[in-house]
């Protein structure tokens, strides 16, 4: 069964404004990865945040994760028209797979 | 130093027929996973390999698939008889599994196979 679930499903902002998008989980997690997937084409990996870290950021990201509620967050600022994509979270889960969220597709309008 | 490399991107084959997916991990990486993805849905784990080894398969179906990784040269994702619901993309990932970049996967573009 999938581990991670996105929310929300789809997401249209203006440009210039923040994007925000919600994980949640149900099992315990060694780490949390957000990926980026540009239509049609592969993953590329955002950041990863251990399982005890509360606050990762890079560049124009920031993610959260808070154990206690099995939820993680994902805080775009100043999006772009190149942030359009399709947004995933995926847990790691002991040292092998990880186990991805249906995505959260997210579209700048300019 | 390449990122991960899959082949070929596209495929098409006909009911019946085999696929052969191929993934060379990047430099340095020995720890390869197989992902499917279905037109707008998220990736699922298939299987976990090192050299010469399966370590989970437990995202296998348990007929017509089957993966490798040898001791040279790429790992191969082989699966027989192919059905219209075999119809995916097909995405590789590496990991180093050691330093500071352990658990963190590098996905190859992906093989599209479609079934006709």
């Amino acid at each position: 069964s999938q581990q991670g679930e996105e929310d929300p499903q789809a997401l249209s902002i203006q440009e210039g404004e923040n994007a925000t998008m919600n994980c949640s989980y149900k099992t315990s997690i060694n780490n949390l990865q957000w990926y980026r997937q540009n239509s049609g084409r592969g993953l590329v990996h955002l950041i990863l945040i251990r399982s005890n870290e509360r606050e990762k950021h890079s560049g124009r990201l920031r993610v959260t994760l808070d154990t206690s509620k099995k939820s993680s967050s994902l805080l775009i600022t100043a999006s772009r028209a190149a942030d359009t994509a399709s947004y995933f979270c995926a847990t790691g889960q002991g040292a092998q797979k990880l186990v991805f969220g249906q995505g959260t597709r997210l579209t700048i309008n300019p | 130093n390449a990122g991960v490399m899959q082949n070929p991107r596209h495929l098409v084959r006909r009911r019946g027929q085999e696929a052969r997916l191929r993934c060379s991990p990047m430099k340095g990486h020995s720890h390869v996973y197989w992902y499917r993805q279905l037109p707008e849905e998220g990736l699922k784990f298939m299987v976990y390999l090192q050299k010469e080894n399966i370590i989970d398969e437990s995202g296998m179906p348990k007929e017509r698939f089957s993966a490798e990784f040898p001791k040279e040269g790429p790992s191969i994702l082989r699966i027989q008889q192919v059905v219209r619901g075999d119809s995916a993309a097909y995405f590789c990932a590496s990991s180093p599994r050691q330093g500071a970049f352990a658990d963190t996967q590098y996905f190859g573009p992906g093989t599209r196979l479609t079934v006709l």
